[in-house]
């Protein structure tokens, strides 16, 4: 089954500064990578996901960078605020559709 | 836009009582999804439904069983309960295999 591995676990960057999380997933079938943003005590929140068939997709301050050759991908974010801190969850489930294989989680600290 | 509803919200129960958790997909969405959370833990997939029949399984005990109704509601129902139990369970919907969406979530507590 697909296994994604998440890193880093926890990271602190100063306002304004940019983030970046990245995952690596094992199915080479996978050809969808939503990342999810989970404030504490709620509920995930879908922030930008990426299709198999492109290898960049930006949303405002976010964007997801793909690299199927080495199945691995990450999330950018810049000009980073305090309401940004939360935990990022990259997943890849192993088609479009399906369940979701969650990372291990990145603790993302934005410090004013 | 309508969300997907979770109920209760809260819930608390002895060991070995059972559980029923209810999901109310968004409207016209044709796929269901449960997952359990643990303190500081990822999601992890328990089971699925796609137009009622249930499409894929996951790490879901055999005290665990679910349905999913004629009006796509779905419910959750959580025998002999055990204090492992104890979690965030959340139910996803998407339509025809998009994007999925996730409730506000049931907190369990089993005491």
């Amino acid at each position: 089954g697909e296994n994604v591995e998440q890193h880093p676990s926890t990271l602190s960057v100063q306002e304004g500064d940019s983030a970046v999380i990245k995952c690596t997933y094992s199915d080479s079938a996978s050809n969808y990578f939503p990342w999810y943003k989970q404030e504490l005590g709620k509920r995930p929140q879908l922030i930008i996901d990426i299709r198999s068939n492109v290898g960049e997709k930006k949303d405002q301050r976010i964007a997801v960078t793909l690299n199927k050759t080495a199945k691995h991908f990450s999330l950018h974010i810049t000009e980073t605020q305090p309401e940004d801190s939360a935990v990022y969850f990259c997943a890849a489930p192993r088609e479009y559709g399906n369940k979701l294989v969650f990372g291990a989680g990145t603790i993302l600290r934005v410090k004013s | 836009a309508a969300g997907v509803i979770q109920s209760p919200r809260h819930l608390i129960k002895e060991k070995r009582e059972t559980a029923t958790l209810k999901c109310y997909p968004i409207p016209r969405h044709d796929t269901v999804y449960w997952y359990q959370q643990g303190p500081g833990q990822d999601p992890q997939f328990l089971i699925s439904f796609y137009e009622k029949m249930q499409s894929d399984k996951g790490s879901i005990p055999d005290r665990f069983s679910a349905q999913q109704f004629s009006d796509y509601h779905s419910e959750l129902n959580m025998s002999s309960l055990e204090l492992g139990d104890s979690a965030l369970y959340f139910c996803a919907s998407s339509l025809g295999g998009s994007e999925q969406f996730f409730g506000p979530g049931t907190r369990l507590t089993v005491l």
